[in-house]
């Protein structure tokens, strides 16, 4: 059974870092391609990144450059490095493992 | 960018009676492998977002039949045969055509019981 558990949201300053994972079980990480969506309160869904079974990145316009995904094959978990974090990056953040399976989403707030 | 619509933004539908929503995107979403990456989602009152339909009309494993997905090029349908009250919440349609991304989801449609 595919399942997808993201963690490490949380309050932080403006400008700030953040590292989120998604521990996966039930597949292999490294063998699908998976993506970050997050979806800001009260509004609808915004594709972030993916990393595919090659190891190809990319990115939204709106998080290039400050923005980092990558996976650990020995730990089959996902993560998202976010720097430099701005107000508007407040969301809940979700992993997704092609667009079929989703995690619970963590939730990340950007605030003074 | 692709650009997904969705119309109706908001649907309210008595429980047993049909529902359908549109969505359109910018560019066409067919694949020159001959498939077409549009996808609906539902996503429920505090859940995160459950596949619905992918590739246009295929169900995901375990989605009801009264469930439906149709269209082509740039204009698709999700249709549902009788509501019941636990298919309330919004509804997403999203583009995967973009290889390299950016992936695009439409505003959603918010449906409720009557």
């Amino acid at each position: 059974e595919v399942q997808l558990v993201e963690s490490g949201g949380g309050l932080v300053q403006p400008g700030g870092s953040l590292r989120l994972s998604c521990a996966a079980s039930g597949f292999t990480v490294s063998s699908n391609y998976m993506s970050w969506v997050r979806q800001a309160p009260g509004k609808g869904l915004e594709w972030v990144s993916v990393i595919y079974s090659g190891g190809s990145t990319y990115y939204a316009d709106s998080v290039k450059g400050r923005f980092t995904i990558s996976r650990d094959n020995s730990k089959n978990t996902l993560y998202l490095q976010m720097n430099s974090l701005r107000a508007e990056d407040t969301a809940v953040y979700y992993c997704a493992l092609y667009f079929d399976y989703w995690g619970q989403g963590t939730l990340v707030t950007v605030s003074s | 960018d692709i650009v997904m619509t969705q119309t109706p933004l908001s649907l309210s539908v008595t429980p047993g009676q049909p529902a359908s929503i549109s969505c359109k995107s910018s560019q066409s979403l067919l694949h020159s492998d001959g498939k077409t990456y549009l996808y609906w989602y539902l996503q429920k009152p505090g859940q995160s977002p459950q596949l619905l339909i992918y590739e246009v009309s295929s169900r995901f494993s375990g989605v009801p039949d009264r469930f439906s997905g149709s269209g082509s090029g740039t204009d698709f349908t999700l249709k549902i045969s009788r509501v019941e009250a636990e298919d309330v919440g919004v509804y997403y349609c999203m583009q995967g055509i973009h290889l390299p991304p950016p992936f695009t989801f439409g505003p959603g449609t918010k449906v409720d019981i009557k």
